[in-house]
């Protein structure tokens, strides 16, 4: 098993829906959680960065972290076109910093 | 405030040649990682600098790839002899510090014939 899970899609949402990605992880020492979104043929991008269990909201883009559960969540409002790409999920733990990225979710939003 | 700068940004070779990538980082960032990413996968860590010293190298195959990171800035990834396996993208990323956020560079899309 994989110490962070993530669904790869693809996801396919039509333009201006609310887009809700996850994942899971098995690692209780993390406390560190971090989504990237990745365009084809790029570099990862950071889009938000958490620490522990909470909510934390950037613009369109609301992560959430839920630590009893062992489970990060991104949502999207207001999709849009640009916001096709492929979504990463990241953790860590303080000490290590190593980051552990799940496989990527590939999002697709339809004009 | 320039990224990190990666080069070349695609390379192909043919199995058991050499290959080398190289990585600027950010500005003042003293911690520098490369990763590897296979198709339809996250990246994994090869390996962690701080400044000059190599300070996780657990998941880097030491028979056929080596690194090094000469001034605490730049930094060179090798792999000789390539095989098939290897292709893959090499992403380099910088951060601060070992807590910083991470900063991702394009990254090398590596294909070996």
């Amino acid at each position: 098993q994989k110490e962070v899970e993530q669904d790869p899609g693809p996801l396919s949402v039509p333009e201006g829906a609310i887009v809700s990605l996850n994942c899971t992880y098995s690692n209780s020492a993390f406390q560190y959680f971090m989504w990237y979104r990745q365009y084809s043929r790029k570099g990862p991008e950071l889009l938000m960065y958490t620490y522990s269990s909470g909510n934390k909201e950037d613009g369109r883009f609301t992560a959430q972290v839920d630590k009893s559960s062992k489970y990060i969540s991104l949502f999207i409002r207001d999709s849009q076109p640009s916001d096709s790409a492929t979504y990463l999920c990241a953790s860590t733990t303080s000490g290590t910093y190593k980051y552990i990225f799940g496989t990527g979710t590939r999002l697709k939003v339809l004009a | 405030e320039a990224g990190v700068v990666q080069s070349p940004r695609y390379k192909i070779i043919e199995k058991k040649q050499p290959v080398a990538f190289w990585c600027n980082p950010i500005s003042g960032h003293n911690t520098l990682y490369w990763y590897l990413q296979n198709l339809g996968q996250g990246p994994e860590l090869l390996i962690r600098y701080e400044n000059e010293e190599a300070v996780d190298d657990s998941q880097l195959p030491k028979d056929r790839f080596s690194a090094e990171r000469l001034k605490g800035v730049d930094s060179t990834l090798k792999i000789q002899p390539a095989e098939l396996g290897d292709s893959a993208v090499y992403l380099c990323a910088s951060s601060l510090s070992p807590e910083g956020t991470q900063y991702f560079g394009p990254g090398t899309r590596l294909t070996v014939l």
